[in-house]
This record gives C-alpha cells, structure tokens and sequence, in this order.
C-alpha cells in the first residue's frame, strides 16, 4: 500500500543535539511538507518542497534545515539553534487532481528535548 | 492572504446527537477547503474536500460539509455522534497557485459523551 512513513515516532534530543527525522513517501508526489503541531495550536509549516533538489522555506523555518535528493525522501534536521523544539512533527506531500491538490500526512513524530 | 477560524476550541456532544463543529475562513480567490481528524497520536486523515464541484460534500465516517460562500463559512455535521468519533478536527484553506499551502485553524476537540 502507498503512503507516507515517519520515523521514529518518539525521538529524545539532549539540548545542544541536532536530530533528523525521516519522511519517506511512495506515492509518487512531487510537493512534500514539514509541519509542527504544537497543543492548542494548528500546524504550522516549516518548510516545503516542489520538486527534487528544491525547497523553499515556510512560516517557522528558523532552527530548521531540509534536504530534497530524492523524490521520495524529505528529511527535516531540527538543529541546536531551534529554541523549542520539543514538539508533535508531521510530514505530507501533495496529490495534483483534476479538481484541485489533497494533502497527505503521515503517522507523525514526537521530538521531546530533554 | 488567507486564514481560518474554528469556532470553540472543545465541543461536547452525546452519543447519537449532533455534530456541528464550526468552521468560517477569509480568502482573496475562491477557497479549496478541507478537514482533517487527528485521533491521539496519529497524523492528520483526510475527512472530505471542497473543490468547487459542490456545495454540499459527503466524506467519510458519514460526516458532511456544505460549503456557504455568503457567510464565508464550511461547518462539519454527523446527524448521530458515535463514540469512535472523539478526536480533533482541523478545517483548512487552500489557494491555487504553484506554492500551494494549506493554512489550518486551532483545531476542536471533539468530546462525544455515553
């Protein structure tokens, strides 16, 4: 079956620590997104990618850093520099239809900075 | 520019009565408009879409959304509630253009009573 796969679904970081989390997606999408949920709070978007070798920063970019090699895999790196990272992280990539584009999500992951 | 605005941030209902959960968004262009349900833990999973094609949009688990261009408004209803039901819901808008992104509201959490 198709669909979008993040892991790990729980992930500790020290404070100082880059992490990266993985987003892998079999659906053949060009456009992928990292969002950042936070309680109380919609999603966000962190950054976004139309197309390989492609990406453009969203509303909370700062702290982030993404990587588009392959259509497929859409990694986001939550630095040092990220102030409050400890947060409910979501990947989605985009299907084009003939009535207009559906976005996609995936399981989520957990980033708890300790 | 484009924005949403869910209406009460945690609704109750009883098994079996009326889900309305509110939904009203600002937009320059005609809208693409969605809602997500996000059970504990998990991503975001596509309820139903508006695209234009009609004003009243049928999704899954029997819930349904009219889109009312004159009140600037896309509410969620199911006419009896179910247990399985409890979790929370997202309205979002969309635009057309190549940078397609989705703007989501606060999100409700939708408590459904024995």
């Amino acid at each position: 079956d198709g669909g979008i796969t993040q892991s790990p679904k729980y992930l500790f970081r020290k404070e100082g620590q880059n992490v990266t989390l993985s987003c892998e997606q079999n659906l053949n999408h060009d456009a992928m997104y990292w969002y950042r949920q936070d309680p109380g709070q919609g999603l966000r978007l962190i950054y976004y990618s139309q197309i390989v070798n492609d990406f453009q920063k969203g509303d909370i970019a700062e702290g982030y850093s993404v990587s588009r090699e392959k259509k497929e895999s859409f990694p986001l790196t939550v630095t040092s520099a990220q102030k409050n990272p400890t947060a409910f992280y979501l990947c989605a990539s985009r299907k084009k239809g003939e009535f207009g584009n559906t976005i996609y999500f995936g399981e989520g992951s957990w980033l708890t900075v300790v | 520019a484009q924005s949403v605005t869910q209406l009460g941030s945690h609704v109750s209902v009883s098994e079996g009565a009326l889900v309305l959960l509110r939904c009203n968004y600002s937009s320059s262009v005609p809208p693409y408009l969605f809602w997500y349900v996000q059970y504990p833990n998990q991503g975001l999973q596509l309820l139903l879409k508006y695209t234009s094609a009609a004003t009243l949009v049928k999704g899954i688990n029997g819930f349904e959304a009219e889109f009312k261009k004159s009140e600037t408004s896309f509410h969620l209803t199911k006419p009896s509630a179910h247990m399985s039901d409890a979790a929370e819901y997202f309205c979002a808008v969309s635009t057309s253009g190549s940078a397609r992104q989705l703007t989501f509201g606060s999100g409700t959490q939708l408590t459904v009573l024995p």
